[in-house]
C-alpha cells in the first residue's frame, strides 16, 4: 500500500463541524476509490472517481457527503455537519486505469480515522 | 446485487494450528477474487488473488482456490503464527470497466502462543 497518501491520519471533530479527508493517489494513477469502515464492520464502498469525474457514487450517503478529484491536487472526501455515526476509518485506494481487474494494482492508503465527539 | 459473505469471527487459534476462513460470493459473470489483510491500525494489503475458476492464489503460506461451482474462495493456512493475527477480508471485482472492489465484513483472527 506504499504510495497512496491519506491525511490526516486521525481527525477529531465536534458534532456539526465539517471534516475533510484528503487522498493523494499513487503517481500515475487516475482512479480513486473511497471506502468507509465502521466499527466492527467491513469496508463499504462509497465512491469511485476519475480525474474531474464521479464514476460511481452509489455508496455515498445522499446528504452531507461529497467527493471530488480535481484535475490538480488530491481527492477530497467532505463530510458536512458531522454526527457521531460518521465516526469511522475512511480508506482511499487508487488504480492506474479503468476496469482494473487485478488486485495488484489497486493500492490502499493507511486510512483516516475520524472521531466525532 | 453482488456481494461477499465471510464466516463470522473472531477466530481464535493456537500457534501452528490449521486455519480456514470461509468466503462465498454472489456475482453475475466471472469476477476476480481477493483476500486482503489488515493489521491493527494499518490499511489493507493484498494477500492473494485469483482471476478465474480453479485458479489458486497463494502467498506467505496462505492459499485460496477459486471454486466457481460452489462460488467460494476459502482462505487456508497449514500452520498459523502469532504474527498472522489480523482482520482478513474477502473481496471481488467484476471484470468490467467502472467497477470497484466489493468486500466482505472481515474476519478477525487471533493467534496465541
Amino acid at each position: 500500500n506504499a504510495g497512496v497518501m491519506q491525511n490526516p491520519r486521525h481527525l477529531v471533530r465536534r458534532r456539526g463541524q465539517e471534516a475533510r479527508l484528503r487522498c493523494s493517489p499513487m503517481k500515475g494513477h487516475s482512479h480513486v476509490y473511497w471506502y468507509r469502515q465502521l466499527p466492527e464492520e467491513g469496508l463499504k464502498f462509497m465512491v469511485y472517481l476519475q480525474k474531474e469525474n464521479i464514476i460511481d457514487e452509489s455508496g455515498m450517503p445522499k446528504e452531507r457527503f461529497s467527493a471530488e478529484f480535481p484535475k490538480e491536487g488530491p481527492s477530497i472526501l467532505r463530510i458536512q455537519q458531522v454526527v457521531r455515526g460518521d465516526s469511522a476509518a475512511y480508506f482511499c485506494a487508487s488504480s492506474p486505469r479503468a476496469g482494473e481487474i487485478s488486485g495488484n494494482t489497486i493500492y490502499f492508503g493507511e486510512g483516516s480515522w475520524l472521531t466525532v465527539v | 446485487g453482488d456481494s461477499v459473505t465471510q464466516m463470522e469471527g473472531p477466530v481464535t487459534l493456537s500457534e501452528e494450528a490449521f486455519l480456514t476462513i470461509n468466503c462465498t460470493y454472489t456475482a453475475t459473470g466471472y469476477p476476480s477474487l481477493f483476500w486482503y489483510v489488515q493489521y491493527p491500525g494499518e490499511g489493507l494489503q493484498l494477500l492473494l488473488k485469483a482471476t478465474k475458476a480453479d485458479d489458486k492464489g497463494s502467498n506467505k503460506g496462505f492459499e485460496a482456490t477459486y471454486r466457481k461451482e460452489t462460488t467460494s474462495f476459502h482462505l487456508e493456512k497449514g500452520s498459523v503464527q502469532v504474527s498472522d493475527s489480523a482482520v482478513y477480508f474477502c473481496a471481488l471485482i467484476k471484470n468490467q470497466a467502472g467497477t470497484a472492489l466489493i468486500f466482505g465484513k472481515g474476519t478477525t483472527l487471533s493467534v496465541s502462543s
